[in-house]
């Protein structure tokens, strides 16, 4: 992914509202999508993924959607907790190849 | 999921050392993958540590700088070789479950002086 440096961008909410967390990518051929959560001194944490063939997945409190007409890869999270703040990044990858490509991430801080 | 571990958890080193950084797993895995996020960035892909053969480098990255060993299913090793301030990041290992998703280690933080 394209690099930010240290300035990721970054989104703040109230605690209960709904976060949207936005993503561009830019290899068409790709069919397989997963969002991750990485906090402060951690790996990153498979969150929720979803493949080319549909359009949206819903996990629990967290929905993913898929517009690949525009390559565009959104994460919404539902009644956002103070337990959700963290650096959120998406990957994609093609096929079988197994190798993700990662987005450059946000940064969500959830206000109290 | 699989329960990933690495050593050490973070290390200080002087330029001009190496470091072999350690990734277990807890189960029987064909693929493992080796990952450095530098400050503040995102992941770039360094290599994929099959086991039984050589492992695959990303461009921009190569076997004499980072030496990559596979000796079995749950385990393999990576090693920053000749190190350099530039050298500083966070080195993550992570493994293709029996679906597709990949799980990631808790990662080592090197910093080199």
């Amino acid at each position: 992914g394209e690099s930010v440096g240290l300035h990721l961008p970054t989104l703040s909410v109230q605690e209960g509202d709904n976060s949207i967390i936005n993503c561009a990518y830019s290899n068409s051929a790709s069919d397989y999508f997963i969002w991750y959560k990485q906090e402060s001194g951690k790996g990153p944490q498979f969150i929720i993924d979803i493949r080319s063939n549909m359009d949206k997945r819903q996990g629990q409190r967290v929905t993913v959607l898929l517009n690949k007409t525009v390559k565009h890869l959104s994460l919404q999270i539902a009644a956002t907790q103070p337990g959700d703040s963290a650096v959120y990044f998406c990957a994609e990858t093609t096929g079988t190849a197994s190798k993700l490509t990662f987005g450059t991430g946000t940064r969500l801080q959830v206000m109290l | 999921s699989a329960v990933i571990s690495q050593k050490p958890s973070r290390d200080i080193c002087q330029r001009g050392t190496s470091l072999t950084i350690q990734c277990q797993v807890d189960s029987q895995v064909t693929m493992m993958f080796w990952y450095r996020q530098q400050p503040g960035q995102s992941l770039t892909l360094i290599a994929t540590a099959n086991q039984g053969s050589e492992a695959t480098y990303e461009s921009g990255f190569v076997i004499d700088k980072f030496p990559i060993s596979r000796p079995n299913l749950t385990f393999s090793t990576l090693t920053v070789s000749n190190m350099s301030p530039e050298d500083s990041s966070i080195y993550l290992c992570s493994v293709e479950d029996t679906g597709d998703e990949q799980f990631f280690g808790p990662g080592t933080r090197l910093t080199v002086l």
